[in-house]
C-alpha cells in the first residue's frame, strides 16, 4: 500500500491571509502528482497535474510546487477568500501504474471572514 | 462537465441485502473508476475498468464486485451489504492524455442499517 500523507488535516485561515500545506508521497517510481479541490456536497475537481521535479503550477491565487526527489508537494493559497474553503486532496501516480491514483487523506481548509 | 451520472444518488438498505450502484458516462472514455470516501481516508479505489469486460481491483475491493458490459456503464455491486460499507461512493472517468486527470461523478450516499 502506497503512503500518501497530507498535513495538516485541517486548518483555519483568516480571510486575506495566505497559507500552505503539504502532500508527501513515495520518492521512487514517481510518475505524476495530482491536486484536487473538493467543496462540501460537490465532487472533487482537478486543480493541477504535476509531472516534473521543480514543477510549479498556478491557477488564480492557488499555486503548487513539486519535489520528486524528496517526495513532497506544497499547495499555496494567496490572500485566502471564503470561497477557497474546501478539502484539498493530493493523489500520487506511480510509474507502471498509470491507471490508478492513490489519494492522501486531504487537508480541510476553512477561511473565516 | 464530463457527462458522468450516478444512480441512485441516495440509498438506505439493510445488512445482508445486495446493492448495485450505476455509473453512466456519455463521452466514451475507456477508463472508469469506483472510489469510496470515508472521513480521514480521502478517496480509496475499489475497482476500476480499462475497457468493456476489463476490470481490476483497487486497494479496498473486498466485498465488492464490478461489471462493465458497455463502454458507458460501470456497475458496482455489494453482494451482501454490511454496515462497514456505509459510505459515499464516487465514480470517475479518466481522459486520455493530460497525465490521466480524473473527473468525478456527483456521488452516491449509501447507508447500510
Amino acid at each position: 500500500i502506497l503512503n500518501v500523507e497530507q498535513s495538516p488535516q485541517s486548518l483555519h485561515v483568516q480571510e486575506g491571509d495566505s497559507t500552505n500545506f503539504t502532500c508527501s508521497f513515495p520518492s521512487s517510481n514517481f510518475y505524476a502528482l495530482h491536486w484536487y479541490r473538493w467543496e462540501t456536497a460537490k465532487s472533487p475537481e482537478a486543480l493541477f497535474v504535476m509531472t516534473l521535479n521543480g514543477d510549479e503550477k498556478k491557477k488564480g491565487r492557488i499555486s503548487a510546487t513539486l519535489n520528486t526527489k524528496e517526495g513532497y508537494s506544497y499547495l499555496y493559497i494567496k490572500g485566502s477568500q471564503p470561497e477557497d474553503s474546501a478539502t484539498y486532496l493530493c493523489a500520487f501516480m506511480r510509474k507502471a501504474a498509470g491507471n490508478k491514483l492513490t489519494f492522501g487523506g486531504g487537508t480541510r481548509v476553512l477561511v473565516k471572514p | 462537465d464530463a457527462g458522468i451520472t450516478q444512480s441512485p444518488r441516495h440509498k438506505v438498505t439493510e445488512t445482508g441485502t445486495p446493492v448495485t450502484l450505476r455509473c453512466h458516462q456519455t463521452e466514451n472514455h475507456r477508463y472508469m473508476y469506483w472510489y469510496r470516501q470515508d472521513p480521514g481516508h480521502g478517496l480509496r479505489l475499489i475497482h476500476y475498468s480499462y475497457g468493456v469486460k476489463d476490470t481490476d481491483k483497487g486497494e479496498v475491493s473486498d466485498g465488492y464486485s464490478v461489471s462493465r458490459s458497455k463502454t458507458e456503464d460501470f456497475l458496482l455491486t455489494l453482494e451482501s451489504a454490511t454496515s462497514s460499507q456505509t459510505s459515499v461512493y464516487f465514480c470517475a472517468i479518466r481522459e486520455d492524455g493530460n497525465y490521466y486527470e480524473q473527473y468525478f461523478g456527483p456521488g452516491t450516499r449509501l447507508t447500510v442499517t
